[in-house]
């Protein structure tokens, strides 16, 4: 049974760095079957895709949401089996529920099914 | 970035009633659309994706259809736990994004 599960300080100052972790039982991040996505979730801007990683033999591949231009990063730490997010700079704009989620990748076809597994999602707020 | 906009954005419906949420994407988007429900402080359950094919494990109650720029979400006959709210979601191209959401509520 796959399972995903978000960590993360719950609060964070503007203009730090918020870093979130999602951990995954019952699969292999370093899979080349999944792609390992970061949404969030906010009242005023709804869901928001932010990146994808998956990996093909011994690379990585990322996609990044251009809104969030140089300030977001998605990493996946295989040793540990869980993938992170992290967003500088914040504002209060980036107050939202962030979800971590698992998609199936179909490398022939390059088509990304969407995520069918997601964490619970944890709420960030961003506050001074 | 791809708009799509769903409509209507909440509607009032009883139980067995027919319901059907439609999403309209800014540019052609084949047939990469995916629908959601979420219900209040759980994460979105995919129900469809590439616009008309039924996840696995979701009731065939639900049913997409659609292509291009026009697509609908139907409920054929709404059950009580299908008071939620509803997304389409574009994977076209990156950006990945978005409907506003439906919302169902209990007439």
């Amino acid at each position: 049974q796959v399972h995903l599960q978000e960590s993360g300080p719950g609060l964070v100052k503007p203009s730090e760095t918020l870093s979130l972790t999602c951990t995954v039982s019952g699969g292999a991040v370093s899979s080349g079957s999944y792609y390992w996505s970061w949404i969030r979730q906010s009242p005023g801007k709804g869901l928001e895709w932010i990146a994808n990683i998956y990996f093909s033999g011994s690379t990585n591949y990322t996609n990044y949401n251009p809104s969030f231009k140089s300030q977001v990063t998605i990493s996946v730490d295989k040793s540990k089996n869980h993938f992170s997010l992290k967003l500088s700079s914040v504002t209060a704009a980036d107050t939202a529920v962030y979800f971590c989620a698992r998609g199936d990748y179909d490398v022939l076809t390059a088509y990304y099914y969407p995520p069918d597994y997601w964490g619970q999602g944890t709420l960030v707020t961003v506050s001074s | 970035d791809i708009q799509m906009t769903q409509s209507p954005s909440s509607l009032s419906a009883s139980v067995g009633d027919r319901v059907t949420i439609t999403c309209r994407a800014s540019q052609n988007i084949n047939k990469y659309l995916n629908w959601y429900e979420q219900k209040q402080g759980k994460a979105p359950k995919v129900l469809i994706y590439a616009a008309s094919s039924l996840q696995s494990g979701v009731s065939s109650r639900f049913s997409g259809s659609g292509s291009g720029t026009d697509f609908t979400l139907t409920i054929s006959s709404l059950q009580p736990e299908d008071f939620a709210t509803y997304y389409c979601q574009q994977s076209y191209r990156t950006p990945w994004t978005f409907g506003q959401g439906t919302k169902v509520e209990i007439k």
